[in-house]
């Protein structure tokens, strides 16, 4: 089935140690998004790409980075965790319509990141 | 800031009960408000997309109604079995560029 990976699932990490996560899709969809939940809060766009555009959002700290080597992979980079980053992180992606209109989005099961 | 409010925020019903829960969301500039079902170890998965004002959805067990104009939107289940246990998160839409502002989600328990 195609689908949305993300590895790894749980992810514990050391206050300030740079870390990184990963999506990866079979569904060569042309935009991938980054989305950050803390605990029962709902879940916030960091970023996303629109195939190699990538498209910040005002309020994302300068901390979060992305990178987008291909369609098929998308990685989140922390470059020094702090405890407020501790959340759970998921991966999406969607295809766009003929006149850029942005189409479902489609998620994977999310990377649970612990900072200690 | 767009607001996006979702309630009740946790709700416990038995098996065959049927439920409801809501979703407000701004009234100006919609373009789509979609629900998704979040189930524990899983991917958050789409239940419906609705663009249009009287909007109603139906899947299965599961349906939604739409009113843009007041800025809210219901989700139904009815006869709740214990497999529909999962977070239920609304997303709003204000342009097609693609950004959803979601929900806190409404956590649904159902007991056998």
């Amino acid at each position: 089935d195609a689908m949305v990976i993300q590895n790894p699932r749980y992810q514990v990490t050391q206050f300030g140690k740079p870390v990184t996560l990963s999506c990866s899709q079979t569904l060569n969809h042309n935009v991938m998004y980054w989305y950050q939940q803390k605990s029962s809060q709902a879940p916030k766009l960091l970023f996303h790409y629109y195939d190699k555009d990538f498209n910040n959002e005002a309020d994302t700290p300068d901390n979060f980075q992305s990178r987008r080597p291909n369609t098929s992979f998308c990685f989140l980079d922390i470059r020094s965790p702090g405890l407020g980053d501790a959340a759970m992180y998921l991966c999406a992606t969607s295809t766009t319509s003929g006149r850029g209109a942005y189409n479902e989005q489609f998620f994977g099961p999310g990377t649970r990141l612990t900072v200690l | 800031i767009l607001n996006v409010e979702q309630s009740p925020q946790s709700l416990h019903v038995q098996e065959g009960d049927s439920t409801n829960f809501t979703c407000s969301f701004p009234s100006s500039n919609f373009y789509a408000l979609h629900w998704y079902r979040w189930e524990t170890a899983k991917s958050p998965e789409a239940l419906f997309v609705m663009t249009l004002n009287g909007d109603e959805k139906k899947k299965g067990r599961i349906s939604a109604t739409l009113n843009t104009k007041e800025g809210y939107s219901y989700l139904y289940i009815k006869g709740s079995q214990p497999e529909d246990s999962a977070t239920y998160l609304c997303a709003f839409s204000g342009t097609s560029y693609g950004k959803l502002t979601f929900g806190q989600g409404t956590i649904l328990t159902v007991h056998p």
